[in-house]
């Protein structure tokens, strides 16, 4: 099946730092990635719908200033936290439709941020 | 708005035991539901998806039945396997597709030789 990679699987910073996560489609093209974000013992957050060539489409409530994505090939899609703080520490995690297909997602293994 | 509320973890069986994982929706209009599974170190998976009411997903032994009438979508397997162990995730889409899925918290099993 389709193979999503992420970069790092984890990754701890200090507060003030910036962040950039990785979201790779390993055998295909994605013209359309998501981004989530997954508390502990909480539901996945769809953040922002990522779109190769064009910008993201952040979800209600998410600050695009403070995560920025961008998606500048079909097969690679980045997450950068902007001046993490300890309430950005969770699990962010990526999907990838195949271009031209308007069906199933693959997921990436996700990432988890721990700002100390 | 659009949510899903799944049975809280984790749910520990012995092998060959049957597995039910509770899920309910609360959705305008006839969203697409589904099941994903992430086994320990990978992504989410889709394990099985019903678009339309009575519609009955299934995959590996798993089976759900969406439900209009208890906006329900449980997933049931008969005999579960230590390979089965996982967390799973129920979610739902409104717009009928792939877009937009929003997730229940996730169910994790584990299974016992």
């Amino acid at each position: 099946g389709a193979v999503v990679s992420q970069h790092p699987s984890w990754v701890i910073c200090k507060s003030g730092t910036s962040v950039k996560i990785e979201c790779r489609s390993l055998d295909f093209q994605a013209t359309t990635m998501f981004w989530y974000r997954q508390f502990p013992k909480q539901s996945l957050m769809l953040m922002a719908t990522s779109n190769e060539g064009s910008k993201a489409t952040y979800e209600q409530g998410v600050e695009k200033d403070k995560f920025l994505i961008n998606h500048a090939s079909l097969t690679l899609s980045t997450l950068t936290v902007t001046s993490a703080h300890p309430e950005d520490s969770s699990f962010y995690i990526c999907s990838a439709r195949p271009s031209g297909n308007t069906g199933e997602l693959f997921f990436g293994e996700g990432s988890r941020l721990t700002v100390l | 708005g659009n949510s899903v509320t799944q049975m809280e973890g984790p749910v520990t069986l012995s092998e060959e035991a049957f597995l039910t994982i509770n899920c309910t929706y609360t959705a305008t209009g006839y969203p697409s539901l589904f099941w994903y599974v992430q086994y320990p170190g990978e992504g989410l998976q889709l394990l099985l998806k019903a678009t339309k009411a009575d519609d009955k997903g299934s995959n590996k032994g798993f089976e759900a039945t969406y439900r209009k009438e208890t906006t329900s979508f449980h997933l049931e397997k008969g005999s579960v396997q230590v390979s089965d162990s996982a967390v799973y995730f129920c979610a739902l889409s409104s717009s009928g597709g792939y877009n937009k899925l929003i997730f229940g918290a996730g169910t994790r099993l584990a299974v016992h030789p």
